[in-house]
């Protein structure tokens, strides 16, 4: 079981490029999400989805896309790169509503 | 509105204990949870509890919650050097398909 997990590992990106971030389990969760974390602001969700062909916005979706096409695949896409969308990304999993969530281990995406 | 705060940094000896505190405001949170950080990486569940419950040890680590007050807080005793992490504390707010809710993190510091 390789659980969660996130490619790459670290980008550099310049201002308006695009890019996608992979994730994939192998836990056969239903539930995926995208956090974002910065420093001093704690890890804020930035779209989830609680099954195949179902997304929603978290607290800080502007900028990114998602989509949920298997169980498996949850990817983030940048759709044109911005300084503030400098950070670490983490994808996480979970089974069901109220289990622990399972993270990845994180791109760190640096946008100048 | 959701909100889970905690203190930002501790800083113990190696031996003594160290107590990091939590407080969150969702009432119907069913379960809590406290994830550790180490350098680089992502986030590891390290103990959940049950909001029917008011305490869970698990080795080295104790849980303590009050619902009254919507405080949690996480115990380590005899804390070590590879103790020295960033905590997570994080809630599950009662509503179908919503993601975990976390702190800010505390920075935990130990010396030698």
């Amino acid at each position: 079981n390789a659980g969660v997990t996130q490619t790459p590992k670290f980008q550099v990106l310049k201002t308006g490029q695009s890019m996608t971030l992979q994730c994939a389990q192998d836990m056969n969760h239903e539930y995926m999400s995208w956090y974002r974390q910065d420093p001093g602001m704690g890890l804020r969700l930035i779209h989830y989805s609680v099954g195949a062909g179902i997304t929603d916005q978290g607290e800080v979706p502007n900028g990114y896309n998602v989509s949920r096409s298997t169980t498996e695949d949850f990817p983030l896409r940048l759709l044109s790169a911005a300084p503030s969308q400098t950070s670490v990304y983490f994808c996480a999993s979970r089974d069901r509503q109220n289990s622990p969530l399972h993270f990845g281990n994180g791109t760190r995406l640096t946008v100048t | 509105g959701e909100d889970v705060e905690q203190s930002l940094f501790l800083s113990v000896r190696e031996g003594d204990s160290s107590v990091i505190n939590c407080t969150y405001t969702d009432s119907s949170s069913t379960y809590l949870y406290w994830y550790k950080q180490e350098p680089g990486a992502g986030l590891q569940l390290l103990t959940y509890i049950f909001s029917n419950m008011d305490m869970k040890q698990d080795q080295r680590l104790t849980v303590l919650l009050n619902k009254k007050d919507k405080h949690l807080s996480l115990r380590i005793a005899d804390t070590q050097t590879g103790d020295s992490a960033i905590y997570f504390c994080a809630e599950t707010p009662n509503q179908a398909g919503t993601a975990l809710i976390f702190g800010k993190g505390t920075t935990l510091s130990v010396s030698s």
